[in-house]
């Protein structure tokens, strides 16, 4: 089955814990992104990548890193989590040349204590 | 103001009913317009495109007005299964921008 897989599905953590959220998608897309969805705002992107070796920031980057070694991996990073990052996230993938039809996984509820 | 503006609603109507959302843009050089569907706290999904010349998928319908920069979508006959958060994507080619969401619920 097409699908884009995210772990965990909630994480509960203290401030300054490093963490690592994974996604992984399985069909052979190009291009995966991390939003954060916040009550009254649009989904808003935080980093994207369009192949292997290859991320750029997106709105919203500052407090995360991400890599993309393989085609199919692109884990989220926070290295020192704080409350304001208590949120929930979305990994995304579609193809290089339809990006606009995002594929989703199913989300990380995250709460920074 | 935002790049990307919905009624946040909530829309709340009987079975049956036709339901319409509207969403304006900002940046005049997009050029892609999208509908996703998002169930609560869950991924969003994919509804529809959005062509210059409007188009028809089954009860919902999606329209584009360039020279106001605004889309529309139409929910025929409502369903229960209807319910959900409707979100706005625009995109210049370089940029993808979400809305905020409009909730519907539909009640029997």
């Amino acid at each position: 089955e097409a699908q884009v897989t995210q772990n965990p599905r909630y994480l509960i953590t203290v401030t300054g814990k490093k963490l690592t959220v994974t996604c992984s998608q399985n069909m052979n897309h190009e291009y995966m992104s991390w939003y954060r969805q916040d009550p009254g705002l649009g989904l808003r992107q935080i980093y994207y990548s369009m192949n292997v070796e290859v991320t750029d920031k997106g709105d919203v980057p500052e407090g995360y890193k991400v890599s993309r070694k393989e085609k199919r991996n692109f884990p989220l990073i926070l290295e020192s989590p704080s409350p304001n990052q208590t949120s929930l996230y979305f990994c995304a993938s579609s193809y290089g040349g339809d990006r606009e039809k995002l594929f989703f996984g199913s989300g990380t509820q995250l709460s920074v204590l | 103001r935002k790049e990307v503006e919905q009624d946040p609603g909530p829309f709340n109507v009987p079975e049956g009913a036709t339901v319409a959302f509207n969403c304006t843009y900002s940046n005049s050089a997009s050029q892609s317009f999208f509908w996703y569907r998002q169930d609560c706290r869950k991924e969003p999904k994919l509804l529809m495109s959005v062509y210059s010349s409007g188009n028809e998928d089954g009860r919902f319908t999606a329209q584009l007005n360039r020279a106001s920069q605004y889309i529309s979508l139409l929910i025929r006959d409502s369903k229960l299964s209807d319910s959900a958060t409707y979100l706005c994507v625009v995109s210049d080619n370089n940029d993808m921008r979400f809305g905020a969401g409009t909730r519907l619920t539909v009640k029997p």
